[in-house]
């Protein structure tokens, strides 16, 4: 069974820029969900999809938003980059949202 | 105070020997995940446990609700357990995930 895929797994933006993140979770995971880790402030919750609705939010700016399909595959944008955005943005994917979390390789954005 | 708290930040090894890392909440939770991370950044789900003890291979995850700790523990570690280990629990009343600052392990052979 073929695991989490996240794409791009490396990108360079410059400030102001936006980008957009993809996650294909396990095939039959209804749930993703999506992180930023960063030296800083360590990994912390963006948002959870589950059927193609919002769950669950975490503390970010409005410039943070994301959707899902309805093939369960997800992305997640982030539009006018500041350097602080800088980070490994990593998605996970579980069958009802409350288990086991299986995560993606992670996508890791250098903001210039 | 942070919600969820881990100890010891960093931690070093000798290979064969016993290892245990700690966990600490403040929130009433539903389950509490420990995940794993290797160098590169991909994580791997070790455990989800909401009560007791678990055991896979090597690891053995405990929790005790009661005093909001959980513990991992690495039995005859090994050079490829190397790796930051982090603890992960829900937010009260919602799925949101709050990490632990992690466990940073080195085992040398």
């Amino acid at each position: 069974k073929a695991g989490v895929t996240q794409t791009p797994r490396y990108l360079i933006k410059t400030r102001g820029q936006q980008v957009t993140l993809s996650c294909s979770p396990i095939s039959g995971h209804r749930s993703v969900s999506w992180y930023q880790q960063t030296p800083g402030q360590g990994l912390q919750f963006l948002f959870e999809y589950f059927s193609e609705t919002q769950r669950n939010k975490g503390n970010f700016p409005g410039r943070f938003s994301g959707r899902q399909f309805s093939n369960s595959r997800s992305e997640m944008n982030v539009s006018t980059l500041e350097l602080g955005d800088s980070a490994l943005y990593l998605c996970a994917s579980s069958f009802l949202g409350t288990g086991e979390l299986f995560f993606g390789e992670g996508s890791r954005l250098t903001v210039l | 105070k942070n919600e969820v708290e881990q100890s010891p930040q960093n931690l070093t090894a000798q290979e064969g020997e016993f290892i245990t890392i700690n966990c600490s909440y403040s929130v009433g939770i539903s389950a509490l995940h420990w995940l794993q991370q290797h160098p590169g950044g991909g994580i791997v789900s070790l455990f989800m446990l909401s009560s007791g003890k678990k055991k896979h291979g090597r690891l053995i995850a405990t929790i005790n609700i009661q005093e909001k700790h959980s513990s991992l523990h690495i039995t005859a570690s090994h050079p490829r357990d190397s790796a930051v280990y982090i603890c992960a629990v829900p937010s009260f009343n919602t799925d949101k995930l709050i990490f632990g600052t992690g466990t940073r392990l080195q085992v040398f052979p």
